[in-house]
């Protein structure tokens, strides 16, 4: 099993473009989220996405949309992307009772 | 509103010691679940050890147990027999009840412990 898997694991943007950070999980969980990790910080929920058709904001959304594609997949997209955006990016998934999410490798977003 | 402090940005322990690393959170509410997590320098965050709120047991797992203290709200995490792998950045995590059926998270902002030979 792969686990959880992201792409890209490296990006460069400049100021405005756009993108879409792509993430799977062949765990069958239910549930996946988007976070970003900002130097010497810990992680802070973009978005999540409880099951398959169902997406919510978390602490951070602003700049920031999200597609549960199907069950498997949920994607990230920055529309027009802000050097404030500068973070590793991380997919993460979960199910069962207790709920631990687990991790994919990240993405590491440079904007300039 | 929930909360996560870890107090200890940095610590060094000596090989073979054991470490605590302090967690405290802040709740309201009766149900809830906590975790740790290990991030090494190659950046992957790895799950650890988990505790619900219900549990009458601290959790253990191999070199990992989680000193639970309901009535103080804290959740320390103590790694015994130190190694140098353990050098790493160390989350404490809550989460949320009954926010629809996805298991939102708060993470601390993390301990680094640097193990010394």
């Amino acid at each position: 099993n792969a686990g959880v898997t992201q792409t890209p694991k490296f990006q460069v943007l400049k100021t405005g473009q756009s993108m879409t950070l792509q993430c799977a999980q062949d765990m069958n969980h239910n549930s996946m989220y988007w976070y970003r990790q900002d130097p010497g910080m810990g992680l802070r929920l973009i978005y999540y996405s409880a099951s398959e058709g169902t997406t919510d904001k978390g602490e951070v959304p602003n700049g920031y949309n999200v597609s549960r594609l199907n069950k498997r997949e949920f994607s990230l997209r920055l529309e027009s992307a802000a050097p404030s955006q500068t973070s590793v990016y991380f997919c993460a998934s979960s199910s069962g009772e207790t709920g631990e999410q687990y991790f994919g490798p990240g993405t590491r977003l440079t904007v300039t | 509103a929930q909360k996560i402090t870890q107090t200890q940005p940095g610590m060094f322990v000596q090989e073979k010691e054991a470490v605590t690393l302090d967690c405290t959170y802040d709740t309201s509410d009766q149900s809830y679940g906590l975790f740790w997590y290990k991030q090494p320098s190659s950046g992957e965050m790895i799950f650890l050890i988990y505790q619900g709120s219900y549990d009458e047991q601290n959790a253990t797992e191999g070199r990992y147990s989680l000193n639970f203290q309901k009535a103080r709200k804290s959740a320390n995490l103590v790694i015994s027999a130190s190694q140098l792998g353990d050098s790493a950045m160390y989350f404490c995590a809550m989460r949320h009840p009954g926010y629809s059926s996805a298991s939102k998270i708060i993470f601390g902002s993390g301990t680094r412990l640097s193990i010394r030979p």
